[in-house]
């Protein structure tokens, strides 16, 4: 079956730990996302991706890094420069030339202490 | 610049119940809509969409009329089960970009 994978379901680091995020999607989609979702603040855009060896950053990027090394996997590694990396991580992906619909994995939930 | 907003939950109802979430937008240009829901410790499932003015998406008994004068995209449906609990987050994308814009998502509690 298609889709996106995410993993692990939960993750647990201490304070001052980089710490890497896995994303993989065999939809054969162009474009892929990170999102940062805090309770009652919704969906808050990374970085995203539109093709393999290049990435933007999004609204709250300071802190992450990623890579695009690949067209199906798109890491993402929070660093011990992000002030408050607790929270639920989404990954998402689109088609090219429909950057309108995306598919979302089902999350990463990152306790940092 | 571009923004969703939705009504605050959590919203309640019991099953059967008729079910409106209130979504307005300001954006420039003409975005695409979008109805998201999340399952709880789940990612976003795209629920339905509305790609120009007056469209109507619709799947799984919810619907949502792209309505520009009003900027709005309410979502409704008309007789709510405990299994459609969930938060529902609205969404714009405007052409040419790749960026989403979403709502703070409004929580449902269906009871039996």
């Amino acid at each position: 079956d298609g889709g996106i994978t995410q993993s692990p379901k939960y993750l647990f680091r201490k304070e001052g730990q980089n710490v890497t995020l896995s994303c993989e999607q065999n939809l054969n989609h162009d474009a892929m996302y990170w999102y940062r979702q805090d309770p009652g603040q919704g969906l808050r855009l990374i970085y995203y991706s539109q093709i393999v060896n290049d990435f933007q950053k999004g609204d709250i990027a300071e802190g992450y890094s990623v890579s695009r090394e690949k067209k199906e996997s798109f890491p993402l590694t929070v660093t011990s420069a992000q002030k408050n990396p607790t929270a639920f991580y989404l990954c998402a992906s689109s088609i090219e030339g429909q950057p309108y619909e995306q598919y979302f994995g089902p999350g990463t939930r990152l306790t940092v202490t | 610049g571009n923004s969703v907003t939705q009504m605050e939950g959590p919203v309640t109802l019991s099953e059967e119940a008729f079910l409106t979430i209130n979504c307005t937008y300001t954006a420039t240009g003409y975005p695409s809509l979008f109805w998201y829901v999340q399952y709880p410790g789940e990612g976003l499932q795209l629920l339905l969409k509305a790609t120009k003015a007056d469209d109507k998406g619709s799947n799984k008994g919810f619907e949502a009329t792209y309505r520009k004068e009003t900027t709005s995209f309410h979502l409704e449906k008309g007789s709510v089960q405990v299994s459609d609990s969930a938060v529902y987050f609205c969404a714009l994308s405007t052409s040419g970009t790749y960026k989403y814009i979403f709502g703070t998502g409004t929580r449902l509690k269906v009871l039996a």
